[in-house]
């Protein structure tokens, strides 16, 4: 089945770390979007990118950078951890002028 | 500002009840709307959409673009239906479109 996988899954690490994410998927689509997951804040859009070419910020981006290697791969990158990015993470992706999104199953990060 | 209000984060109902979940928006342009959901261990997905005007799992949202809401409903609430939903907004952007996100409101079924 066409999906979107994210590893890892679970990651405890320590403040000033270097982190990263990855985001597969083989669904063809060409948009893809990391957002952060905090209880009571809902889903808050980090960055996103339309193609390979593309990266735009979202609406927390400080502390975040992201790299789209290729049309099925989006990385999210921590440079330095901080406590306060302990979050669930999730990647998506979607069709051209689509409000479907297709999310991954969630990276849960502990900064200590 | 583009933003989407979801006012309760717990809503507990028994089951057999009606169910509403609430969700206002803020747009300056013409809002496409949907709603997801999170069930225990799962991954968050599509709910339903407001083009589509269709009923998923016995759940419809009307859009009222006079009061700028598009309420979640279903008639009579069943176990399964316990999950986080979040409603969302379509926005346009210069090279295409993004989806911002509601806070949530986690609904409870009880027996």
């Amino acid at each position: 089945d066409a999906d979107v996988t994210q590893t890892p899954r679970n990651r405890i690490t320590k403040t000033g770390k270097r982190i990263m994410l990855e985001c597969s998927q083989t669904k063809g689509h060409d948009r893809m979007y990391w957002y952060r997951q905090d209880p009571g804040l809902g889903l808050q859009l980090i960055y996103y990118s339309f193609d390979v070419k593309d990266i735009n910020k979202g609406e927390i981006s400080d502390g975040y950078s992201v790299s789209r290697q290729a049309q099925a791969k989006f990385s999210l990158s921590l440079e330095s951890a901080i406590p306060n990015q302990t979050a669930l993470y999730f990647c998506a992706t979607s069709g051209i002028n689509s409000g479907e999104l297709f999310f991954g199953e969630g990276s849960r990060l502990t900064v200590l | 500002a583009q933003r989407v209000t979801q006012p309760e984060k717990l809503l507990s109902v028994f089951k057999g009840a009606p169910v509403e979940l609430k969700c206002n928006y803020s747009y300056s342009g013409s809002p496409e709307l949907f709603w997801y959901v999170q069930y225990s261990r799962q991954r968050l997905q599509l709910l339903l959409r407001h083009i589509s005007r269709e009923s998923i799992k016995g759940f419809t949202a009307d859009l009222n673009k006079g009061e700028t809401s598009f309420h979640l409903k279903k008639p009579f609430a069943q176990e399964e239906d316990s999950a986080m939903y979040y409603c969302a907004l379509l926005i346009l952007t210069g090279g295409g479109n993004k989806l911002t996100f509601g806070t949530g409101t986690q609904l409870k079924v009880e027996l």
